[in-house]
């Protein structure tokens, strides 16, 4: 059963305009989620965070956009660069928890035209 | 020094070797973790040490035996591994004490193939 859905395996977008990566969960005990970057051959990088107290965090080009009652998170990419092509995985956890699991989502392979 | 370091970057190793995966951290974490990953999968947690204890095991079989010398240092044993068990085995480190807000940092990954 996976708690953390990414459906869209894959996604082409044209420099400058707008990335949306999309998310979706089932575990209503999560209330932390966060964005990871992966290149090949490389450790995912940690990209952006939110809380569940908030429906919006903002980090320069990147924009998370979280609706509770949806159980959905996005993220938004402005103006894409052909550097953000990447594989991006979605994870959710339950902050109150002591094991600071995270359950990740299969990721979205994100490519970026010049 | 904000880097999980892993070593080695590849192993390949067969079915009745022993071996064992690094992992380093010098950022003061006291959470460190194993992810194992398959082609085309999400990373799937094996283990979580915290305060360098042992905190969840996720049902990880025996073959696979994480070790937390100190808090900086984190090793997984393997021994009798089957050709199934290669992937991509990505090491942790998070502050703990729930301060989620820069989330983990991973290491770059051990690329393990078992013949």
């Amino acid at each position: 059963d996976q708690q953390v859905k990414q459906n869209s395996p894959s996604l082409s977008v044209q420099e400058g305009r707008i990335s949306i990566l999309n998310c979706d969960y089932t575990n209503s005990m999560f209330d932390y989620f966060l964005w990871y970057k992966k290149y090949p051959a490389e450790g995912p990088t940690f990209l952006i965070s939110i809380s569940s107290i908030k429906d919006k965090n903002e980090d320069g080009r990147f924009t998370v956009f979280l609706n509770k009652s949806a159980k959905h998170l996005s993220l938004h990419i402005v103006p894409s660069q052909p550097g953000d092509s990447a594989v991006y995985f979605c994870a959710a956890t339950n902050s109150g928890g002591s094991n600071y699991k995270l359950t990740f989502g299969k990721g979205t392979l994100l490519t970026v035209n010049p | 020094d904000t880097e999980v370091t892993q070593t080695p970057k590849h192993l390949v190793m067969g079915m009745t070797n022993k071996k064992s995966l690094k992992c380093e951290q010098h950022m003061g974490h006291r959470a460190m973790y194993w992810y194992k990953q398959k082609a085309k999968k999400p990373p799937e947690l094996m283990f979580v040490y915290s305060y360098e204890k042992l905190s969840i095991n996720e049902s990880v079989p025996s073959r696979f035996s994480p070790e937390c010398p100190n808090s900086s240092l984190l090793n997984l044993h393997l021994h009798a591994l089957q050709p199934e068990d290669s992937a991509l085995y990505l090491c942790a480190s998070s502050q703990g004490g729930g301060f989620f807000n820069y989330g983990y940092t991973f290491g770059s990954g051990t690329r393990l193939t078992v013949v």
